[in-house]
């Protein structure tokens, strides 16, 4: 099956920092690549996404890269906040049998210091 | 957000009993799933569902079961809860099985 590995575990930057998570994936059949935020407590949220046929997608000041070659994928933060302090998790999903799941990395903890 | 519901919540119960972990979803998604949240682990994927009366394992099932009789609820049950099921169980909904939408959780301990 599938296997995600995400980088770093944890990540701490100044208020204003950019800061770049990194995902790996396994499955080349791999074609949605989803990233979520969940802060304390919370559940996790749908912040971006990607499809296989796009290389690159931005939302304002979070952006997502895809190289489908290394098998890579990674999550940009510009202009770093405090309310950007949260874990974000990676995910990917081979299309199987017309409907898919959804592997997740471990996470990332994001601290944005004020 | 209010599209999904879990109940309960909160819930404590002890070794070997069975528990039953309630998800509503109001968009009429075609497909539901199960997930556990421990530290270290991210979120794995328990059991899912494409439509009513088909579902699946996911990557940890053992000690699970789920039923889906109506497309709008996907009920999981631990039949003999042991510790190390004590975790924050996550039910999520998918129209297209993409996006998911995940619901508030359950905190579950077992004693």
């Amino acid at each position: 099956g599938e296997n995600v590995e995400q980088h770093p575990s944890t990540l701490s930057v100044q208020e204003g920092d950019s800061a770049v998570i990194k995902c790996t994936y396994s499955d080349s059949a791999s074609n949605y690549f989803p990233w979520y935020k969940q802060e304390l407590g919370k559940r996790p949220q749908l912040i971006i996404d990607i499809r296989s046929n796009v290389g690159e997608k931005k939302d304002q000041r979070i952006a997502v890269t895809l190289n489908k070659t290394a098998k890579h994928f990674s999550l940009h933060i510009t202009e770093t906040q405090p309310e950007d302090s949260a874990v974000y998790f990676c995910a990917a999903s081979p299309l199987n049998s017309g409907y898919s799941t959804l592997t997740f990395g471990k996470g990332t903890m994001l601290l944005v210091s004020p | 957000d209010a599209g999904i519901t879990q109940s309960p919540r909160y819930k404590i119960t002890e070794t070997g009993r069975q528990v039953t972990l309630m998800c509503h979803q109001t968009w009429s998604h075609s497909y539901m799933f199960w997930y556990r949240q421990d530290l270290g682990h991210g979120l794995r994927l328990i059991y899912y569902s494409a439509a009513a009366d088909i579902t699946d394992k996911g990557e940890v099932p053992d000690g699970y079961v789920v039923s889906r009789s109506k497309t709008e609820n996907f009920p999981l049950t631990l039949e003999s809860a042991t510790r190390s099921q004590t975790s924050v169980y996550f039910c999520a909904s998918s129209k297209q099985g993409y996006e998911q939408y995940f619901g508030p959780g359950t905190r579950l301990t077992v004693t």
